[in-house]
């Protein structure tokens, strides 16, 4: 079993509709969350990131982690062609210098 | 700001073939990553620097070797390129000495590298 697990896609909505992504993970030992965007040819970029359970919001992304289910997910109000992407989760443990876990990512596309 | 500065940007070898991937940050980092990245694999570390003189062991470390050279750069190498080694690298660096910055990471914009 894969440390996290993502949902590859790929995902296609339109323009305006809201958007989920999800990721479950199986350490319970994990504390931090993130998500990360990657645009085509381009390096991942920090979009989100969340210690512990919880919610998260920055302008039209919300983050939010559920540690009892092991349950991570990204939404996306107001969805604009620019959001296309391909969004990666990575979790974290808390015992020192902790590397990432990256899930596979999923391909988002906005329908104009 | 630069921020994290990967070279070639493109690369195709033969089998066998030798070649070093360089990159360079500006922010001071103390931690420096190298991943590689293919389809429905995701993001795999390769080898990580937590700071100036000491390099770890990823994941996927066969085949490749790196070198802090310095703050700044940490470099991979292929000595004997293989087919399987085909793939995206990407390098990265963080402040992950800080807890409350911990895995926060700042990408290059990756190395497309064909193995023949």
């Amino acid at each position: 079993q894969k440390e996290v697990e993502q949902d590859p896609g790929p995902l296609s909505v339109p323009e305006g509709a809201i958007v989920s992504l999800n990721c479950t993970y199986s350490n319970s030992a994990f504390q931090y969350f993130m998500w990360y965007r990657q645009y085509s040819r381009k390096g991942p970029e920090l979009l989100m990131y969340t210690y512990s359970s919880g919610n998260k919001e920055d302008g039209r992304f919300t983050a939010q982690v559920d540690k009892s289910s092991k349950y991570i997910s990204l939404f996306i109000r107001d969805s604009q062609p620019s959001d296309s992407a391909t969004y990666l989760c990575a979790v974290q443990g808390n015992f020192g210098n902790e590397k990432l876990t990256f899930g596979t990512g999923t391909r988002l596309t906005i329908i104009p | 700001n630069a921020g994290v500065t990967q070279t070639p940007k493109f690369q195709v070898l033969k089998t066998g073939q030798s070649m070093t991937l360089q990159c360079a940050q500006d922010m001071n980092h103390n931690s420096m990553y190298w991943y590689r990245q293919d389809p429905g694999m995701g993001l795999r570390l390769i080898y990580y620097s937590a700071s100036e003189g000491t390099t770890d062991k990823g994941e996927v470390p066969n085949g490749y070797n790196v070198s802090r050279l310095n703050k700044r750069e940490f470099s991979l190498r292929l000595e004997s390129a293989a087919p399987s080694q085909t793939s995206v690298y990407f390098c990265a660096s963080s402040e992950a000495q800080a807890s409350d910055r911990k895995g926060k990471l700042f990408f290059g914009s990756g190395t497309q590298l064909s193995v023949l």
